[in-house]
């Protein structure tokens, strides 16, 4: 069974174009990501919610936008795309141990924008 | 603020060699440390990690001791594998900070047979 599924694995696109990549977890944590993973492999924050709620909002361009509908899913929309938008975009989820959040990731989603 | 950093890349070793990654973190307080391993073409995965000053995560023959007085959190194994060609980060968190992890930049380690 699949922890953290993402998708789709690949997307190519062209500028200008709308695109979705949906995420869901079925670790019954309370906590999911989206990171931006860019070519020389710097993990970036994008977005976190938890038990639905959004609770990290890096400074992300507002063409980026995450729903969660329930708190096993979390689905990233993307406007408008750019050729800086290509990347590897990892859905994850958290739980607590001990105090200290511990990450699963999904495969990841590569989207290349042309 | 918080940050960590971590010895550049690419590490390139010869199979039965010892391995060290350096990695050190700025940090009040006491953050709780990670390491990630990201095979190629997967996402990251927990190799271990050490949520108080001296513990001692282990993993896969993998090891890093939690040091306050160096703020460090080197990764070490005895001897590699080719299976352990990867990305290896280093990440931190603290209690209520939203949940988020801190990461190191990543370093890439090729072991050759």
């Amino acid at each position: 069974d699949t922890a953290v599924s993402q998708t789709p694995k690949y997307l190519v696109t062209q500028m200008g174009n709308d695109k979705s990549i949906k995420c869901e977890q079925n670790l019954g944590h309370d906590t999911m990501y989206w990171y931006k993973q860019d070519s020389k492999k710097f993990l970036k924050i994008m977005f976190s919610y938890n038990n639905k709620e959004l609770i990290i909002n890096e400074t992300v361009p507002n063409r980026f936008s995450p729903k969660s509908p329930d708190k096993a899913h979390l689905n990233l929309h993307i406007n408008s795309l750019e050729l800086g938008d290509s990347a590897v975009y990892f859905c994850a989820s958290s739980y607590p141990i001990s105090g200290a959040n511990v990450l699963t990731f999904g495969a990841g989603s590569r989207l290349t924008v042309l | 603020g918080n940050s960590v950093t971590q010895m550049e890349g690419p590490v390139t070793l010869s199979e039965e060699a010892f391995l060290t990654i350096n990695c050190t973190y700025t940090a009040t307080g006491y953050p709780s440390l990670f390491w990630y391993v990201q095979y190629p073409g997967e996402g990251l995965q927990l190799l271990l990690k050490a949520t108080k000053a001296d513990d001692k995560g282990s993993n896969k023959g993998f090891e890093a001791t939690y040091r306050k007085e160096t703020t460090s959190f080197h990764l070490e194994k005895g001897s590699v594998q080719v299976s352990d060609s990867a990305v290896y980060f280093c990440a931190l968190s603290k209690a209520g900070n939203n949940r988020k992890l801190i990461w190191g930049l990543g370093t890439s380690l090729a072991v050759n047979p």
